[in-house]
């Protein structure tokens, strides 16, 4: 079964960090695109970060960049996202989600087909 | 950053019903959208991307349309597990933006 499983979550003072986790299991990892997005708490969903499936290209939100880093590690199927600098305002539920990348006439799609259950992120002092 | 307006924000209808849901774009993306399904305390389900291609396994039913900023979602007989939130999401360009949803309530 083709699954995502974020961990990592939890309390962090303003101005902490915290990196949070995404494992993959049952499809190949390094040929995809994955993404993380977050959900603030009664809030909508917002697109955070992504990162190919080589890790040579990332892509942020402008209020995460310069604070927040998207990385993986292939070997292990993860992806990671560290967080500095963390305010209230990050406080979210962090989901990832693979990228299925459809392809059609030279154009690349978005697909984000397969999601985590996420992962709880509370900045409070 | 491209701007998405979704309409409207919520929407009650009953079983049966044909619902309509708009997304509008602050500039032409072609059709490059996606539409997502979230219920309570879940993780979003893909539906539709590229404006109108249904991914495997959502039932026909739903039906994905539109191209340059203006697109809908349409759900042509409502099912009991269709009541949730709906959100569009565009992939013109960096940053990807959500619409703000559309909370579908039974009426």
């Amino acid at each position: 079964e083709e699954q995502l499983v974020e961990s990592g979550g939890g309390l962090v003072q303003p101005g902490g960090s915290l990196t949070v986790s995404c494992t993959a299991s049952g499809f190949t990892f390094n040929s995809y695109w994955m993404v993380w997005v977050r959900q603030a708490p009664g809030k909508g969903l917002e697109w955070v970060a992504n990162i190919k499936g080589d890790g040579s290209k990332k892509n942020y939100l402008d209020s995460v960049e310069g604070r927040f880093t998207i990385f993986r590690d292939n070997a292990k199927k993860s992806m990671y996202l560290q967080m500095n600098s963390l305010r209230a305002e990050d406080t979210a539920v962090y989901f990832c989600a693979r990228d299925l990348t459809y392809v059609s006439d030279t154009y690349y799609y978005d697909a984000f087909d397969i999601w985590g259950p996420g992962t709880t992120v509370t900045v409070s002092s | 950053a491209i701007q998405m307006t979704q309409s409207p924000s919520s929407l009650s209808a009953s079983v049966g019903d044909r619902v309509t849901i708009t997304c509008r774009a602050s500039q032409a993306i072609r059709n490059e959208l996606a539409w997502y399904q979230q219920e309570p305390g879940k993780a979003p389900r893909l539906l539709i991307y590229a404006a109108s291609r249904l991914h495997t396994g959502v039932p026909s039913r739903f039906r994905g349309s539109g191209s340059g900023t203006d697109f809908t979602l349409t759900i042509s007989s409502l099912q009991p597990e269709d009541f949730a939130t709906y959100y569009c999401l565009h992939d013109s360009n960096y940053p990807r933006t959500f619409g703000q949803g559309t909370r579908l309530d039974i009426k």
